[in-house]
């Protein structure tokens, strides 16, 4: 496979489950983030990787923890969500040596909570 | 501070050109990017432009940039359906990208 993957396409939880999303990028990228994609709303950045270290975390609730453990996968723990968090999460990936560094982003999961 | 703006919807017949605009704040961006999202996708990049650059063609799509005001627009020329989409700009600051909340281009016949 080659380029971002993200699974699962679709999940629906319950305010009460605990479920992970999880993206891979076959790239070589040393960069991964997670964004929030609400309609009519610019991307929030959630979380970025850099170089398997977490350099931001835009006051993201503690219902949304981030993990990455190689600089190949990134996932996202959910856990007592509400249901405003139904939304479309997209992973992306880049190289950030050098001053261009176009993501490429994976299809997306979307999530909603009941 | 990043803040994108751009308009939230376009209609535009098919066979025109169609223009989508954006505004950015951050003076210090070297990028800046237009992303192109389909129904049930991801973002895909179109292009980018150096912020040195006051304009990039690239076969039907025009990018033009207005560092002063700091304004940049996305001009596709002779619209097909299959440039319905949601359009994003983007600014480039430290290791990420500040995105609008995207236009949604519709064609119609």
């Amino acid at each position: 496979e080659t380029g971002v993957t993200q699974t699962p396409r679709h999940l629906v939880m319950g305010m009460t489950n605990k479920k992970s999303l999880k993206c891979e990028q076959h790239l070589g990228h040393n960069a991964m983030y997670w964004y929030k994609q609400s309609a009519k709303k610019p991307l929030e950045l959630m979380f970025v990787y850099s170089l398997e270290e977490r350099v931001e975390n835009n006051s993201v609730p503690s219902r949304f923890s981030p993990e990455c453990p190689n600089s190949s996968h990134l996932f996202l723990h959910l856990h007592t969500l509400q249901p405003e968090d139904s939304a479309l999460y997209l992973c992306a990936s880049s190289q950030v040596e050098g001053s261009h560094y176009g993501y490429t982003f994976g299809s997306g999961t979307r999530l909603t909570v009941v | 501070g990043e803040d994108v703006e751009q308009s939230l919807f376009l209609s535009v017949r098919e066979g025109d050109s169609s223009v989508i605009n954006c505004t950015y704040t951050d003076s210090s961006s070297t990028y800046l990017y237009w992303y192109k999202q389909e129904p049930g996708a991801g973002l895909q990049l179109l292009t980018y432009i150096f912020s040195n650059m006051d304009m990039k063609q690239d076969q039907r799509l025009t990018v033009l940039l207005n560092k002063k005001d700091k304004h940049l627009s996305l001009r596709i020329a002779d619209t097909q359906t299959g440039d319905s989409a949601i359009y994003f700009c983007a600014e480039n600051g430290d290791y990420k990208l500040s995105f609008g909340a995207g236009t949604t281009v519709t064609v119609r016949a």
